[in-house]
């Protein structure tokens, strides 16, 4: 299997504990997203990759998220402290540098913070 | 900045119908479109995209045209099946900036 994978598929934690959730890109993509979904809105850009340079953070991320991709192969978004209105779907997604407009997105990680 | 407007679902349609589904852009800079989708329990998928005035993008009996004029790229299928129930994203992207922008998403859903 080629796509993108994202682990784990659910996640229920209590207000202030961290979580860490991890994306594994197509192996030969070197542009690697991380969005966040809420119900009933598309999915809203968090950071972005290019191989292991973060290089771009939107101003809705706090200082509470942090995402790494150490060796340019797969990521981990990591929320610490986390609180009731981080409830939401983590989307991955990676791209090809050559050029291709497509991104091609994981299933998602449901994030539950009780 | 940088905003996508679907129209607001469900869109609920009979089986062999014809389906439009909305979408408008702003008109900053000249950005690619793209309509995505995502099925029940998947993840979002590349439907169609365009990325300059007039070309149209095609897949799977979809199609939409980019109007610059009117700054849309209205999603329309001639004969939709229940399996293409499912809820439809459009997006822009600027010219380099590899980051996308998706509208809220519309949910279609197909009666036999």
């Amino acid at each position: 299997d080629t796509g993108v994978s994202q682990d784990p598929r659910h996640k229920i934690t209590k207000r202030g504990q961290n979580v860490t959730f991890r994306c594994d890109p197509i192996s030969e993509h070197n542009r690697l997203y991380w969005y966040r979904q809420t119900l009933g809105q598309g999915p809203e850009f968090l950071t972005y990759f290019q191989n292991e340079a973060q290089l771009e953070k939107s101003r809705l991320l706090s200082d509470r998220f942090s995402a790494e991709r150490p060796k340019g192969s797969f990521s981990t978004l990591e929320i610490q402290r986390t609180e009731q209105g981080d409830s939401a779907m983590y989307l991955c997604a990676s791209r090809s540098g050559t050029g291709s407009y497509e991104q091609y997105f994981g299933p998602g990680t449901r994030l539950t913070v009780t | 900045g940088d905003s996508v407007t679907q129209m607001e679902g469900p869109v609920t349609l009979s089986e062999e119908a014809f389906l439009t589904i909305n979408c408008t852009y702003t008109a900053t800079g000249y950005p690619s479109l793209f309509w995505y989708v995502q099925y029940p329990g998947e993840g979002l998928q590349l439907l169609l995209k365009a990325t300059k005035a007039d070309d149209k993008g095609s897949n799977k009996g979809f199609e939409a045209t980019y109007r610059k004029e009117t700054t849309s790229f209205h999603l329309e299928k001639g004969s939709v099946q229940v399996s293409d129930s499912a809820v439809y994203f459009c997006a822009r992207e600027s010219g380099g900036s590899y980051i996308p922008t998706f509208g809220r998403g519309t949910s279609l859903i197909v009666h036999p």
